[in-house]
């Protein structure tokens, strides 16, 4: 059991729109900033967001997220089969003092 | 640019102790604004925060493996160490290294980049 919930799978048509969700508390989430990680099939875990809603060079602005209260969402527009990975969010818990993820959402291109 | 590659052996029998390497080029494991990061994910499962290690040699572990864990580093082969004492089956896992931002007042902010990760297969 995850402390931020994700849905377990997304799915969408290429060229449109997903958002992923994900929902913590004041502890975390409400209090500290969001990353969140693409992990391609076999691969390691990438960086897509950090600091809410801030993306690393390289990555594509159709990538966005934004934070309200205890809650984050990450939204890909465009869709391309090539987004076809899991998605993980992140965040600091200052209660439990350790850094907590989601499970992890399976997104699909259909 | 940083990488990092996790080494160590890919099987360990249950009771005994995983240690895995992490070897780190393009940066220094000295820098302030950096923990040094293990993260494991059980097949088919989510990402567990296992601890870090700052610069200053300070650690964090994640409360529920604090009793088995301790990370170490060695500043002059730039390379941090994972020890997990008294395995199970359930510490099977790939394990990622990675390096952990902090923001400017010290909080903890992201994890990049992090290794390709290592099986650990924990089997008599």
């Amino acid at each position: 059991q995850s402390v931020l919930t994700q849905p377990p799978s997304v799915s969408a048509a290429p060229g449109q729109r997903v958002t992923i969700s994900c929902s913590g508390g004041t502890s975390n989430i409400g209090e500290n900033s969001v990353s969140w990680y693409q992990q391609l099939p076999s691969a390691a875990p990438r960086l897509i967001i950090f600091d809410n809603t801030r993306r690393p060079s390289g990555i594509p602005d159709r990538f966005s997220a934004s934070k309200f209260g205890p809650s984050a969402d990450l939204v890909i527009s465009g869709l391309q089969t090539g987004d076809e990975a899991d998605y993980h969010c992140a965040a600091w818990d200052a209660s439990l003092r350790l850094v907590v993820f989601g499970g992890g959402t399976k997104l699909t291109v259909l | 640019q940083v990488r990092l590659q996790e080494s160590g052996p890919g099987l360990v029998k249950p009771s005994q102790t995983l240690s895995l390497t992490c070897a780190v080029s393009g940066g220094s494991l000295t820098t302030a604004s950096f923990h040094w990061t293990w993260i494991r994910q059980p097949a088919g499962r989510g990402l567990e925060w296992i601890g870090h290690i700052h610069a200053s040699g300070s650690t964090i572990y994640n409360p529920t493996l604090k009793s088995r864990v301790t990370l170490s580093m060695d500043s002059s082969k730039n390379r941090f160490r994972l020890d997990l004492a008294s395995v199970t089956a359930s510490d099977t896992a790939l394990y990622f290294c990675a390096r952990g931002q902090l923001f400017d007042g010290g909080s903890w902010g992201w994890v990049d980049p992090w290794g390709q990760g290592t099986v650990v297969t924990v089997s008599s």
